[in-house]
Formats: structure tokens, C-alpha cells, sequence
């Protein structure tokens, strides 16, 4: 099945110790966004690509960045992270103006 | 700015019985959609639903349809027939162009 997939599902990481989530998908989904949600609120869109454009939203923490190396993959890199980093990631994909297909996401902690 | 505004935390319903939650938003552009997303505990995100702006009949999906007011700017969801696996936490959503912005959800609860 098509399908957005995410890994890992959950990942520690030390105060200020990098570390990277990946995202694929299998829909061939031309847009990929990530978004953090923390614990009962709604997701907040970090960025996302419309192919290989990069947009970042205006509060979108330098902290966070991401690559996009090819259609299938997306990457959010959190290059020092704080305790308020804390969350669940979750990566999602559309097509054009279509809805978006959410991955189960992974879920941050950070000691 | 767009904005989503759910004003419910909160709702409870009995199994069976019918639940409308409620959503507004505020938006100066014509072209846009609405989605009504489900998010069960430590589960995916999924669609539940989506309505296109510019369409004025309102979209429903088997026990899932929605009430549509474009001037008003509101988009209420209505579940009939509720049923235990329809407890959840609901985020209205908006989209125009590439931008999404969700409601800050309504949790619901399904009382056997």
C-alpha cells in the first residue's frame, strides 16, 4: 500500500546532541511537509517542500532544518536540541492542492 | 492571517447519538479547502473529510458530513451514528495554496 512512512517511531537524544528524522513515501507526492505537535495541541507546521523549493516558516527555529534529496525522502535535522524540543514530529505529503497523508510520526525526547 | 478556531476542547457523545463539532475560521482568500482530520490516541493522523470552497453543497462521507456556511466562515462536522472507534482527538483544517493551518483539535469522547 502507498503509504508515508516514518522512522524512527521514537528517538531519545541528548540535550545538544544532534539528531535526524527521516521521512519516505511511497505515494509520489510532489509536496512534504513537517510539522511538530506537542502533547494536546495542534500540529505547527516547521516547513515544507513544493518539489524541490524549501519553505520555511517565518517561526521556524534556525535550530531546525531539512533536506529533501529526492522526491521519495524528506529530512528534518535538529542541530542542537533543547528540552523544549520535545515532541512529536510528524511528516505529511499532498498533491498539488489535494489533502495530506500523514506518516505516524516520530516522537522526540530529549534528556 | 488565517486563522482555525475550534471552540470546544472537549465533547462527549453517546454511542449512537449524533455530535456536531464546530469550527470557524477567518480567511480573506476566495480559493480554499477545509478538512476535518481524526487523530486517535498514539495513533495516525487520517482525513476524515474535505470540502472545496467553492463548492456549495456540503460534503459527507457515509456518517461523516459537514455544515458548510461560507459566509459565516464556519465548518461544523456532524458524526451520526457515533460509534466506540469514533473517539478521537478532531483538527479542523484550512489550506490555501500550499499553507495548512489546524484548529487546536477537539477531543472526543464516545460513551458506550
Amino acid at each position: 500500500d502507498a503509504m508515508v512512512i516514518q522512522n524512527p517511531r521514537y528517538q531519545v537524544t541528548q540535550f545538544g546532541k544532534p539528531v535526524t528524522l527521516s521521512c519516505s513515501q511511497t505515494l509520489n507526492h510532489n509536496v512534504m511537509y513537517w510539522y511538530q505537535q506537542k502533547s494536546s495541541q495542534a500540529p505547527k507546521l516547521l516547513f515544507h517542500y513544493y518539489d524541490k523549493d524549501f519553505n520555511n516558516e517565518a517561526d521556524t527555529p534556525d535550530n531546525f532544518q531539512s533536506r529533501r534529496p529526492n522526491t521519495s525522502f524528506c529530512f528534518l535535522d535538529i542541530r542542537s536540541p533543547g528540552l523544549g524540543d520535545a515532541a512529536m514530529y510528524l511528516c505529511a505529503t499532498s498533491r498539488g492542492r489535494n489533502e495530506q497523508y500523514f506518516g505516524p510520526g516520530t516522537r522526540l525526547t530529549v534528556t | 492571517a488565517q486563522t482555525v478556531t475550534q471552540s470546544q476542547p472537549e465533547m462527549s457523545v453517546q454511542e449512537a447519538e449524533t455530535v456536531t463539532l464546530s469550527c470557524t475560521y477567518d480567511t480573506s482568500e476566495s480559493d480554499y479547502y477545509l478538512f476535518w482530520y481524526k487523530q486517535p490516541p498514539s495513533r495516525q493522523m487520517i482525513l476524515v473529510i474535505r470540502q472545496e470552497a467553492y463548492k456549495q453543497q456540503n460534503a459527507t462521507e457515509n456518517r461523516f458530513s459537514v455544515n458548510f456556511q461560507k459566509a459565516a466562515k464556519s465548518f461544523s462536522l456532524k458524526i451520526s451514528d457515533s460509534q466506540l472507534g469514533d473517539a478521537a482527538m478532531y483538527f479542523c483544517a484550512y489550506r490555501t495554496g500550499n499553507q495548512f493551518y489546524f484548529g487546536t483539535g477537539t477531543s472526543l469522547t464516545v460513551i458506550p
